[in-house]
């Protein structure tokens, strides 16, 4: 199974980008790169998520290298209410339709005022 | 506003006591989740299901069940509660064709004595 690396702990400062690193190098051609977060006390919330191009949308952007083997989760202007932690997560596939998502412990990230 | 609801949020019970964790979606979501979330761990697939009357184990699915009788509801079942157990558990629901776009419940912390 595709695993994910990500540093346990980041700090950034409020109003700056925080690009949030993740390893993925024994991804395969057809596993998705999956970005969700948790804030403290509350359920985990889907980022957003890609297979080979860069994507956008209204909460980040992902970019994916071109050999796949690691993305960047971009928050454009990080607030204080970013701070969670951001989990990279691959899809893997299994037996017929049957997929399940592999959760690390993710980035802790801190926005600092 | 659709939502996923978990109940209770908190539940103290001893040992051996059965216990069920009640989850209801308003999307209509086919696809219903339960995960496990403890320190050191990233999240813990529990069962799962794919519509009513499916239901599937997932990788740490020893001493709990579940039952989908309908598309709203997936109740988790601890037949037997044991001290391993305490945890807290997310309940999650994705659309058919966007499984892995997952939408997660508040959460509820239960504590096995």
């Amino acid at each position: 199974d595709a695993k994910t690396t990500q540093p346990p702990s980041m700090d950034c400062a409020e109003g700056r980008a925080a690009n949030l690193p993740c390893n993925h190098s024994t991804i395969s051609g057809n596993e998705y790169v999956y970005w969700y977060r948790q804030i403290h006390s509350q359920g985990p919330q889907y980022i957003i998520h890609g297979l080979k191009n860069n994507e956008t949308n209204e909460m980040a952007s992902l970019i994916i290298t071109e050999d796949r083997k690691s993305s960047t989760l971009i928050l454009p202007h990080a607030t204080l209410r970013d701070t969670a932690v951001y989990y990279c997560i691959v899809r893997v596939a299994h037996a017929g339709n049957n997929r399940k998502l592999i959760w690390g412990l993710g980035t802790s990230l801190a926005v600092n005022p | 506003d659709a939502e996923i609801t978990q109940s209770p949020r908190h539940k103290i019970t001893e040992t051996g006591r059965q216990v069920t964790l009640a989850c209801h979606q308003t999307w209509n979501h086919n696809n219903m989740f339960w995960y496990r979330q403890d320190l050191g761990h990233g999240l813990r697939l529990i069962h799962y299901s794919y519509g009513v009357q499916d239901t599937n184990k997932g990788e740490v699915s020893d001493g709990y069940s579940v039952s989908r009788s309908n598309t709203e509801d997936l109740p988790l079942t601890l037949e037997s509660a044991a001290s391993s157990q305490t945890s807290v558990y997310f309940c999650a629901s994705s659309e058919l064709d966007s499984q892995d776009t997952q939408y997660f419940g508040p959460g509820t912390r239960l504590t096995v004595l």
